[in-house]
């Protein structure tokens, strides 16, 4: 199957510091890209929605000026959590929708990435 | 009212047991509907879609009421492994590719 992978898989920072997240589809172009948080007991929260090559859609109540997301490929996706305080830690994970293959209705998950601010 | 519910267990379930879970949508509109696996700290994997006709992958069987709304996953022969978060999911496909998650269904398979 499809494989995305997410980098660091997790980190840990102080509270004021900028965070960048990147999302890998390693063998399939993905055409739109996801991505979500997850906190402790809760379910995945879709915070946006990123097409290659135009700007992500933001779900209501997610800030776009805090968590900035860039598709400048069919590959990749980055996450930048901005200026990250305590409650931004989370568990946050990115899944691709691929193009070209069979399984373009599918998305592929990424092993997620735990963030933690002190 | 939340868009997919379930509810949140901890189901605790002997070896070799039945176990059922279920779930509402509350959007119509839905087209898609999977079950997904989570294991702690992990990201959530396909277990199987889910349609109509019902449908089974071994020992887990999925059903699917669109006039109720309602899924269903059925686990007969419960295994230790499949202790873990089940989580039922809807996809809209009309206006865009948007799948929304349910909170899940925590089950603990006991020996």
């Amino acid at each position: 199957g499809a494989v995305v992978s997410q980098h660091p898989s997790w980190v840990i920072c102080k509270s004021g510091t900028s965070v960048k997240i990147e999302c890998r589809s390693l063998d399939f172009q993905a055409t739109t890209m996801f991505w979500y948080r997850q906190f402790p007991k809760q379910s995945l929260m879709l915070m946006a929605t990123s097409n290659e090559g135009s700007k992500a859609t933001y779900e209501q109540g997610v800030e776009k000026d805090k968590f900035l997301i860039n598709h400048a490929s069919l590959t990749l996706s980055t996450l930048t959590v901005t200026s990250a305080h305590p409650e931004d830690s989370s568990f946050y994970i990115c899944s691709a929708r691929a193009s070209g293959l069979a399984s373009y209705n599918e998305q592929f998950f990424g092993p997620g990435t735990r963030l933690t601010v002190l | 009212r939340k868009e997919v519910e379930q509810d949140p267990g901890p189901f605790n379930v002997p070896e070799g047991a039945t176990v059922a879970f279920n779930c509402t949508y509350s959007n119509s509109a839905s087209q898609s509907f999977f079950w997904y696996r989570q294991d702690c700290r992990k990201e959530p994997k396909l277990l199987m879609s889910v349609y109509s006709s019902g449908n089974e992958d071994g020992r887990f069987t999925a059903q699917l009421n669109r006039a109720s709304q309602y899924i269903s996953l059925l686990i007969r022969d419960s295994k230790l492994s499949d202790s873990a978060t089940y989580l039922c999911v809807v996809r809209l496909d009309t206006g865009g590719f948007k799948t929304i998650f349910g909170a899940g269904t925590r089950l603990f398979v006991k020996a």
